[in-house]
């Protein structure tokens, strides 16, 4: 198996454009995860999913961030629109209950 | 305790030297314990993943113990070397949402040559 395959690795995009983000878990997971990694709250939960069905986007920070997952290979987080702020390494991980997880390699979003 | 937490915050150690970090955790209801291993500029990488009071798991030079009944894990790295150098991060399920790892803010290893 391949692992979490995160896209783009990089993306730099200007202010008010939106974002979208991807990943596909590894076959067979029945739960995806969508963080994000900053200086200030290291990792930080978004959103989960449980069989594709959102489980607690709790962490979602505000209504510009989006989640879905269509179907049990893939997944999107978009932001409309980006912000400065915003600007960080998302990484989606996947995992089947009380295993550990695998997480993706992450996209590092610049938002100028 | 309600949340998972790791002490210290931080370490600093010479190339060689044995070291060790606590990871601590609520110890009601508890189903399971994880370390992940963040090494800077990539993703975590899953360590060990601990379920039994007294379990002790061990990969390379690298081990960890665990006290359910007290809830606390320890994470041991004997003859530490620079490429040790990274966050290392426990997480631990919480009530019916066995799925959801909680994770403590970690303990960032820096070892020098």
């Amino acid at each position: 198996d391949a692992g979490v395959i995160q896209s783009p690795r990089h993306e730099v995009t200007e202010m008010g454009q939106e974002v979208t983000l991807r990943c596909k878990p590894i076959s067979g997971h029945d739960y995806l995860f969508w963080y994000r990694q900053t200086m200030m709250r290291g990792l930080e939960l978004l959103i989960y999913f449980n069989n594709n069905v959102p489980i607690d986007d709790s962490g979602m920070p505000e209504d510009r961030f989006s989640a879905k997952m269509p179907n049990a290979s893939f997944s999107t987080l978009k932001i409309q629109p980006s912000e400065p702020r915003d600007s960080a390494v998302y990484f989606c991980a996947s995992s089947w209950v009380n295993y550990g997880y695998t997480f993706g390699s992450g996209t590092r979003l610049t938002v100028v | 305790i309600l949340n998972v937490e790791q002490s210290p915050q931080s370490l600093h150690v010479q190339e060689g030297d044995s070291t060790n970090f606590t990871c601590s955790f609520p110890s009601s209801n508890f189903y399971a314990l994880h370390w992940y291993r963040w090494e800077t500029a990539k993703s975590p990488e899953a360590l060990f993943v601990m379920t039994l009071n007294g379990d002790e798991k061990k990969k390379g030079r690298i081990s960890a113990t665990l006290n359910t009944k007290e809830g606390y894990s320890y994470l041991y790295i004997k003859g530490s070397q620079p490429e040790d150098s990274a966050t290392y991060l426990c997480a631990s399920p919480r009530g019916s949402t066995l799925g959801r790892l909680y994770f403590g803010r970690g303990t960032q290893l820096t070892v020098w040559p």
